[in-house]
């Protein structure tokens, strides 16, 4: 299994609050993706980074940042929740750009936001 | 309009059936193509991928690529319970480099 690890797994949090999910990995893959999956709407993809400090939005960035300082860290930040924002979030990492090469992706994270 | 399409089913198929399983997609200049396999609960994995017009076979599993009709299938043969997942398609869409997947197959097998 890819080295992939979010945290946290669960969060039950209240409107307004800020939010930061984390991704690790020990596989020194240049790509990171957080996606989000809902009922209906499949993966979608919130935002990624192509190297540290090296980050760009996805089809559904509104009401979320990243921020990649280091290669194996990957944040994911609701700067104040929504209850549209309930939903299980997907880290993902690749060697290649997404469209050429496998996509490995963690064991997600559950939030509800109340 | 989703830009890749897929039927979200259940789709049920009895144990030793071939499972069909079929995706659309709207950008004609979509060169990757993908099939994740999802187990309830569990994170997507990637079982197919292709990316050129014909068949791509792998065991059990074949993908199929049509760019002129835009579609792309996986057909599974001979169908185990252990085959009952979420079945997703990945297109490489107009976002730079960046995957698209549609909404999701959801496949049961039935003994």
């Amino acid at each position: 299994d890819a080295g992939i690890t979010q945290s946290p797994r669960h969060k039950v949090t209240e409107t307004g609050t800020p939010v930061t999910l984390r991704c690790h990995q020990t596989e020194n893959h240049r790509y990171m993706y957080w996606y989000r999956q809902d009922p209906g709407h499949g993966l979608r993809l919130i935002h990624y980074s192509y190297g540290v400090k090296d980050t760009d939005k996805g089809e559904v960035s509104d009401g979320y940042s990243v921020s990649r300082s280091k290669t194996e860290d990957f944040l994911l930040t609701l700067e104040s929740a929504t209850s549209s924002q309930t939903s299980v979030y997907f880290c993902a990492i690749s060697e290649q750009v997404s469209n050429t090469g496998e996509l490995f992706f963690g064991e997600g994270s559950r939030l509800t936001v109340l | 309009q989703k830009e890749v399409e897929q039927n979200s089913g259940p789709l049920s198929v009895p144990e030793g059936a071939i499972a069909s399983l079929n995706c659309t997609y709207s950008d004609r200049g979509s060169q990757s193509f993908f099939w994740y396999r999802q187990y309830s609960g569990k994170s997507p994995e990637l079982i197919m991928s292709i990316y050129s017009n014909g068949d791509k076979e792998d065991g059990r599993f074949t993908a199929q690529l049509n760019k002129a009709s835009q579609y792309v299938s996986l057909l599974i043969r001979d169908s185990q319970p252990s085959d009952s997942a979420t079945y997703l398609c990945a297109v490489s869409g107009r976002a730079g480099n960046m995957l698209t997947f549609g909404g999701g197959t959801r496949l049961m097998v039935k003994p």
